[in-house]
């Protein structure tokens, strides 16, 4: 099966407190490609970043860095000293040619706090 | 540059009737996807548009059809509605099939059926 599942329905954290969302996935594709997506109360996905399965080094850009470790098959993203502003949904999702669309866990609603 | 754009932002309709929704991809994307969002979760994959022909499929009935014109632009045709079929209507476009091309993503259209 090809699925993502982020375990973490919601979260509420106070500014400045740092915060990890979760993403597990599963694939038989040997090659693949993970993303995380932030929806504001817009409604639109905004797209985050987008690792390829051969590619394990981690990444940080600003306050948001991603942890990506094929033998635990997850791919994680945190916000450093959160802000207001990064109160949104967060989907990870996974798209590889095994499957014909990319594939969104449920979701994680991230709540930050004044 | 203009994103990618759906119309109506809203919309209410009865059971039994048809829904048009409609879609421009980002300039430059010449494939358009369609997804499901209901509430509280992750985006369903209805399916895919190029060169205005389906080219991928998720696990829809046939009441859910579509079509891509030639300047890219997209519809998506939901008949004999149910209320199940209330949910938030993503479109998202990619320049290209790649499974690796990330999905850049409208506001969405909000349908509720009555």
């Amino acid at each position: 099966a090809q699925k993502v599942t982020q375990a973490q329905t919601e979260i509420s954290v106070v500014e400045k407190e740092d915060v990890t969302l979760d993403c597990v996935y599963e694939t038989r594709d040997t090659t693949y490609y993970l993303f995380w997506y932030k929806q504001p109360p817009s409604g639109e996905l905004v797209f985050l970043i987008r690792r390829n399965s051969f590619d394990e080094q981690n990444e940080i850009s600003g306050r948001y860095s991603w942890n990506f470790q094929k033998s635990t098959s997850s791919f994680n993203f945190t916000i450093t000293a959160s802000q207001v502003v990064d109160s949104a949904v967060y989907f990870c999702a996974l798209s590889g040619p095994g499957f014909n669309d990319m594939r969104f866990g449920a979701g994680t609603r991230l709540t930050v706090k004044p | 540059d203009a994103g990618v754009t759906q119309s109506p932002t809203h919309l209410i309709k009865t059971r039994g009737q048809q829904v048009t929704l409609r879609c421009s991809p980002k300039s430059g994307h010449d494939t358009v996807s369609w997804y499901q969002q209901a509430l509280g979760q992750g985006p369903q994959f209805i399916f895919q548009y190029y060169e205005e022909e389906e080219r991928q499929r998720g696990n829809f009935p046939d009441r859910f059809s579509g079509h891509q014109f030639p300047n890219y632009s997209s519809e998506l045709n939901v008949n004999a509605l149910l209320l199940g079929d209330s949910a938030l209507y993503l479109c998202a476009s990619s320049p290209g099939t790649a499974y690796n091309s990330p999905l850049h993503f409208g506001n969405g259209t909000r349908l509720t059926v009555t």
